[in-house]
C-alpha cells in the first residue's frame, strides 16, 4: 500500500540558516507527490509537486525538493529559512486509482529561532 | 482563482447532536471532491472522495460517524454525527483534478474545526 513517512516530528532551525524535511514513500510504480504546508489555523497551501520528469522541483517561496527513485526520497530543502516559514510541512502521495486519494505523512513541525 | 469555501469554520457541538458541513468549489470545476479528517496532533486521514451528485457514502470511525454526498458538481456536504464527548477535530475538505490534469494538484479548503462540549 502507498505511505508516506516523515520521520521528524518537529526540526528547530536557526533563522537564515538552510533547511531539509525528510520525506520517505512507498508506491509501486512512478509517485505522484506533494509538499503541502500549514500555517497556524489555516487550511493546506501546495508548496510544490512533482510529476515524472526533473528530479528537482522548485516551490514557492524558495522551497525545492528532489525526487530520488533509488532512495524512496522526496526531500524539501531551502537555503536560507524566514521566520515566516513556521509551520508544520506534510509530504503527500496520490494513492488512487480513478478518483484522487492524497495520503500524507505524519508532518514535520519547523520551529525558526532567532 | 480557484476556491474551496468551507462553512462553518468553527462548531460547538451539543454532546449526542449531529453537524452538518459544506464545502463549495467557485471559479472551476473539479471531477472529484474528497472530505479529510485531521485531529489535534496535525495527523491527515483521507475519508471519502465522490465523483457525481448524488452520490454518497458513510463511515464510521473511532470518535465520530460520517456521512458525505456530493450535492452538485461544485458542493460537497458532510454530516458528523456521534463526536465522542470532549473530542476536537477538523474536516478539511479537497479538489482533486483526476488523472491526466498533470499541472495541478489537489486543492484544500480552510478546513471547519468541531469540538464537542
Amino acid at each position: 500500500a502507498q505511505s508516506v513517512t516523515q520521520p521528524d516530528a518537529r526540526v528547530t532551525v536557526s533563522e537564515g540558516a538552510s533547511l531539509q524535511l525528510r520525506c520517505k514513500y512507498s508506491y509501486f510504480g512512478t509517485p505522484y507527490l506533494f509538499w503541502y504546508v500549514q500555517y497556524p489555523r489555516q487550511g493546506l497551501q501546495l508548496l510544490l509537486k512533482y510529476y515524472p520528469g526533473d528530479p528537482v522541483v522548485q516551490g514557492v517561496n524558495g522551497f525545492e525538493a528532489e525526487f530520488s527513485k533509488s532512495n524512496s526520497s522526496f526531500h524539501l530543502r531551502k537555503a536560507s529559512v524566514h521566520w515566516s516559514d513556521w509551520a508544520v510541512y506534510f509530504c503527500a502521495v496520490i494513492a488512487g486509482t480513478g478518483g484522487y486519494k492524497v495520503v500524507f505523512g505524519s508532518g514535520t513541525r519547523l520551529l525558526v529561532s532567532p | 482563482v480557484t476556491l474551496l469555501e468551507q462553512n462553518p469554520r468553527w462548531r460547538l457541538v451539543p454532546r449526542g447532536q449531529a453537524v452538518n458541513l459544506r464545502c463549495i468549489l467557485k471559479n472551476s470545476q473539479y471531477p472529484w471532491m474528497s472530505w479529510y479528517q485531521q485531529d489535534l496532533q496535525k495527523q491527515l486521514q483521507w475519508l471519502f472522495t465522490l465523483r457525481s451528485p448524488g452520490d454518497k457514502e458513510v463511515k464510521s470511525l473511532p470518535g465520530a460517524d460520517y456521512l458525505a454526498t456530493r450535492v452538485t458538481d461544485t458542493e460537497l456536504r458532510l454530516q458528523v454525527a456521534n463526536m465522542s464527548q470532549g473530542r476536537t477535530l477538523y474536516c478539511t475538505c479537497s479538489a482533486d483534478p483526476g488523472q491526466g490534469a498533470d499541472n495541478q494538484a489537489p486543492l484544500f479548503g480552510e478546513g471547519t474545526r468541531l469540538s464537542v462540549l
